[in-house]
């Protein structure tokens, strides 16, 4: 069964308005998340990294304040896409490593967002 | 964390073995292969993950070449359902119990023919 949940599955919003995705481990503690997003045909690439009780990691590139991230406990991450556009249509999924050592990493089913 | 080459598409007969290469010529003694895939519209799913030693588990088997600058991940007996993107990984060591980014490259787009 699915180890990470992401919500909602998908989403669509007027521009200018603000959208939050909602990660979750089911099953397991997970101090770090990570948030990835993917354009249609392309890969995925690497937002931030999600630190339960300190600041985010972003990527080169991404926005902070435009992405706010809050890892709020040690199962649920949380983005928040702020004064969002039509290119910020996209599908984002969030990862989170399990086990000793975290040798897997768990991905969410990925959010589809759509601006308008 | 070493870069990896793959080959974008690759098409296999379904029941057949699928064998997917992966090139990954700079990797470092301390540094893993790792192989994910991506089902249309769904999150990645790990598959399996190796250092130097041949790999196996219920879904795959990782083959490893001597010198590591190459693996075959292996489906042995592929279902329609194995049509997804392969992804070939090279992470780092472990530490800070795994809180890695994986950095994603292009994929190979397997498809498996009825």
């Amino acid at each position: 069964g699915a180890v990470v949940s992401q919500h909602p599955s998908r989403v669509i919003c007027k521009s200018g308005t603000s959208v939050k995705i909602e990660c979750r481990s089911l099953d397991f503690q997970a101090t770090t998340m990570f948030w990835y997003r993917q354009f249609p045909k392309q890969s995925l690439m690497l937002m931030a990294t999600s630190n339960e009780g300190s600041k985010a990691t972003y990527e080169q590139g991404v926005e902070k304040d435009k992405f706010l991230i809050n890892h709020a406990s040690l199962t649920l991450s949380t983005l928040t896409v702020t004064s969002a556009h039509p290119e910020d249509s996209s599908f984002y999924i969030c990862s989170a490593p399990r086990g000793a050592g975290g040798y897997e990493q768990y991905f969410g089913p990925g959010t589809r967002l759509t601006v308008t | 964390d070493a870069k990896t080459t793959q080959p974008p598409s690759m098409d296999c007969a379904e029941g057949r073995a699928a064998n997917l290469p992966c090139n990954h010529s700079t990797i470092s003694g301390n540094e893993y292969v790792y192989w994910y895939r991506q089902i249309h519209s769904q999150g990645p799913q790990y598959i399996i993950h190796g250092l130097k030693n041949n790999e196996t588990n219920e879904m795959a088997s990782l083959i490893i070449t001597e010198d590591r600058k190459s693996s075959t991940l292996i489906l042995p007996h592929a279902t329609l359902r194995d049509t997804a993107v392969y992804y070939c990984i090279v992470r780092g060591e472990i530490s800070n119990f795994g809180n890695e980014k994986l950095t994603f490259g292009t994929g190979t787009r397997l498809t498996i023919i009825p």
